[in-house]
């Protein structure tokens, strides 16, 4: 069925600024996240992963921040372009299903030229 | 070569029909899994499969049924549609330790009307 409840956040932003996407992720054991990217009639594509014995990882353009004592996780996208235009995922690995991943609800990230 | 490719890319049909979505992977992966998307992103868990044998089953109507032949396929049927059931279905794959995260089809969007 539907996400009763759930909205999906979206995030605008001016070519050529940086953008910062925000997750809060659900289990205190998750041990490895990664950021996806959904750009639109396609499926999630990987950006960047991170392990719990790292705060911080960075890719070419892409910065991921994590907070194990929060438990958060965000997406830093520096002079975001308008082919960054998509929905993002971060996903846990919660440790349960191995290699099963928990994935939050998205964020739309719109870039406004 | 598309990694992992599922097919049809779209699907109309009418409520109570039966319809079988496809997919594969040439990946060499171990594990591959079903995703439904609703109208708000969210991505749900439905099956997930390891060597041909079910690892996960979430709560899914048992009119959902997950064939796997070979670990390079994983069908889905599914028995007398309902207007619920309209949702992009994504199929993705990953290998053992799920480094990297999975690979995901470009999805099938199926709309019961």
């Amino acid at each position: 069925g539907e996400s009763v409840g759930l909205h999906l956040p979206t995030l605008s932003v001016q070519e050529g600024d940086n953008s910062i996407i925000n997750c809060a992720y659900s289990n205190s054991a998750s041990d490895y996240f990664i950021w996806y990217k959904q750009e639109s009639g396609k499926g999630p594509q990987f950006i960047i992963d991170i392990r719990s014995n790292m705060d911080k990882r960075q890719g070419q353009r892409v910065t991921v921040l994590l907070n194990k004592t929060v438990k958060h996780l965000s997406l830093q996208i520096a002079a975001t372009q308008p082919g960054d235009s998509a929905v993002y995922f971060c996903a846990e690995n919660n440790g349960n299903y191995g290699q099963n991943f928990v994935f939050g609800p998205g964020t739309r990230l719109s870039v406004l030229p | 070569d598309t990694a992992v490719s599922q097919t049809p890319k779209y699907l109309v049909t009418q409520m109570g029909n039966d319809k079988s979505i496809k997919c594969e992977q040439n990946l060499g992966h171990d594990t591959m899994y079903w995703y439904k998307q609703d109208s708000k992103k969210f991505l749900k868990i439905m099956f997930s499969y390891n060597n041909k044998e079910l690892i996960i089953n979430e709560t899914v109507p048992n009119r959902f049924s997950p064939k796997s032949p070979d670990k390079a396929h994983l069908n889905l049927h599914i028995n007398s549609l309902e207007l619920g059931d309209s949702a992009v279905y994504f199929c993705a794959s990953s290998q053992a330790g799920g480094l990297r995260g999975y690979t995901f089809g470009s999805g099938t969007r199926l709309t019961v009307v």
